[in-house]
């Protein structure tokens, strides 16, 4: 039972390149979020999926997209890299809704440079 | 405009008092509210929650005060103890808006032995 992973764990892209970080959680939640966390900030949430097929935008969804691609996963697509969006990312998962416990992965740095 | 407010970006303690982290909110819709824990390279973990219909909640060494007159929470850690060592989360969020949480900045807690 691994609960949340994500991959990568660490990775440097150049300005313009683009990526998807990969979620998956194992506890059969239905909702799933990323969030990222910078420097002087809180989490901040940017996209979430409340359950399968759905997506909504968070706090700070501009220049990202997302896709629940089946209960499990939920990946997180960055189209064309902004050192703006140097930070830590946090893929976090919730049997339904954030009444209930929220549960995160490990998180993925990213270096924008 | 920051709606969860952790003023103590840091606090110290000696193993065995107690540990107080404060946690003010601004938004009167706000009605339940949660603490997680984060160490360093893991993500955040749910440590315990309040409804705004309790003022207080308790496990184990950790208890949440809620006082909804003056919009302020805290988490009380009897006995701290070094692997509390960490940075702690509070998070809220109100009815509609689909319960989206809203996270403080964090408190850095170190229990010296």
């Amino acid at each position: 039972n691994a609960g949340v992973t994500q991959t990568p764990k660490f990775q440097v892209l150049k300005t313009g390149q683009s990526m998807t970080l990969q979620c998956a959680q194992d506890m059969n939640h239905n909702s799933m979020y990323w969030y990222r966390q910078d420097p002087g900030m809180g989490l901040r949430l940017i996209y979430y999926s409340a359950s399968e097929g759905t997506t909504d935008k968070g706090e700070v969804p501009n220049g990202y997209n997302v896709s629940r691609l089946n209960k499990r996963e939920f990946s997180l697509r960055l189209e064309s890299a902004a050192p703006s969006q140097t930070s830590v990312y946090f893929c976090a998962s919730s049997l339904q809704g954030t009444l209930e416990t929220q549960y995160f992965g490990p998180g993925t740095r990213l270096l924008v440079l | 405009d920051q709606q969860v407010k952790q003023n103590s970006p840091s606090l110290s303690v000696q193993e065995g008092r107690i540990s107080i982290l404060n946690c003010d909110y601004t938004n009167s819709m706000f009605d339940y509210f949660l603490w997680y824990k984060k160490y360093p390279a893991e993500g955040p973990t749910f440590l315990i929650s309040i409804s705004s219909i309790k003022d207080k909640n308790e496990d184990g060494r950790f208890t949440v005060f809620l006082n909804k007159s003056a919009k302020h929470l805290s988490l009380h850690i009897v006995p701290s103890q070094p692997g509390d060592s960490a940075v702690y989360f509070c998070a809220a969020s109100a009815s509609g808006n689909n319960r989206k949480l809203i996270w403080g900045l964090g408190t850095s807690l170190a229990v010296n032995p």
